[in-house]
């Protein structure tokens, strides 16, 4: 997964509650995404970082904030988590916009 | 709105073959036009992608087509394998002043037969 770990790989939570994604990169990549992907949508860009501390909303960023504070690491925030939340995430890197390496998701189940 | 769409859900075909997955897009402006793979539980993959001012870029064992002028992509996956059964994603790149995006289509099951 070209050097992209995400954790937690799974996570059940209740309504309300705040969670937070983590990615991690190895590589050095300028850009980092996070999408989410549900049946019928297919994959969505939430939000997406262009460099340390430079970040853009996507498609479906309500309800979903990201931080980068250094290049190998951003995160998805969900401040009060919602059954429409529940999704699979996936984190991506790039050094070109159009070429991106996806990590191995993180399921999100919200109760 | 714009969008990326694939032609069909599903496609099934025998160890050995050649698949072509299709894909139509309706933004002419895009950049780049990308193909991804994944497979069950697994992040998408990058295959290959084409700038716009391309027709036909070929990788290992695949073949993107461009056709701009009905604004249809296509991959060619040449001697199919068990191990290409995925749902295959086309996607485009556009970049603008107000940032660049990345859009998806829903995706095309590939179903090899031994």
């Amino acid at each position: 997964d070209a050097g992209i770990t995400q954790s937690p790989r799974h996570k059940v939570t209740e309504t309300g509650t705040p969670v937070t994604l983590r990615c991690h990169q190895t590589e050095n990549h300028r850009y980092m995404y996070w999408y989410r992907q549900d049946p019928g949508h297919g994959l969505r860009l939430i939000h997406y970082s262009y460099g340390v501390k430079d970040t853009d909303k996507g498609e479906v960023s309500d309800g979903y904030s990201v931080s980068r504070s250094k290049t190998e690491d951003f995160l998805l925030t969900l401040e009060s988590a919602t059954s429409s939340q529940t999704s699979v995430y996936f984190c991506a890197i790039g050094q070109q916009g159009w070429e991106q390496y996806f990590g191995p998701g993180t399921r999100l189940t919200v109760t | 709105g714009e969008s990326v769409g694939l032609h069909l859900p599903t496609l099934s075909v025998q160890e050995g073959d050649n698949s072509i997955i299709n894909c139509a897009y309706s933004n002419s402006a895009s950049d780049y036009f990308i193909w991804y793979k994944q497979e069950s539980g697994k992040g998408p993959q990058f295959i290959i992608d084409i700038r716009s001012n391309m027709d036909k870029r070929q990788g290992q064992r695949v073949t993107v087509l461009l056709n701009k002028t009905v604004k249809h992509l296509s991959l060619q996956i040449a001697a199919t394998q068990p191990g290409d059964s995925a749902v295959y994603f086309c996607a485009e790149f556009l970049e603008e002043t107000s940032g660049s995006r990345l859009t998806f289509g829903e995706g095309t099951q590939l179903t090899v037969n031994p």
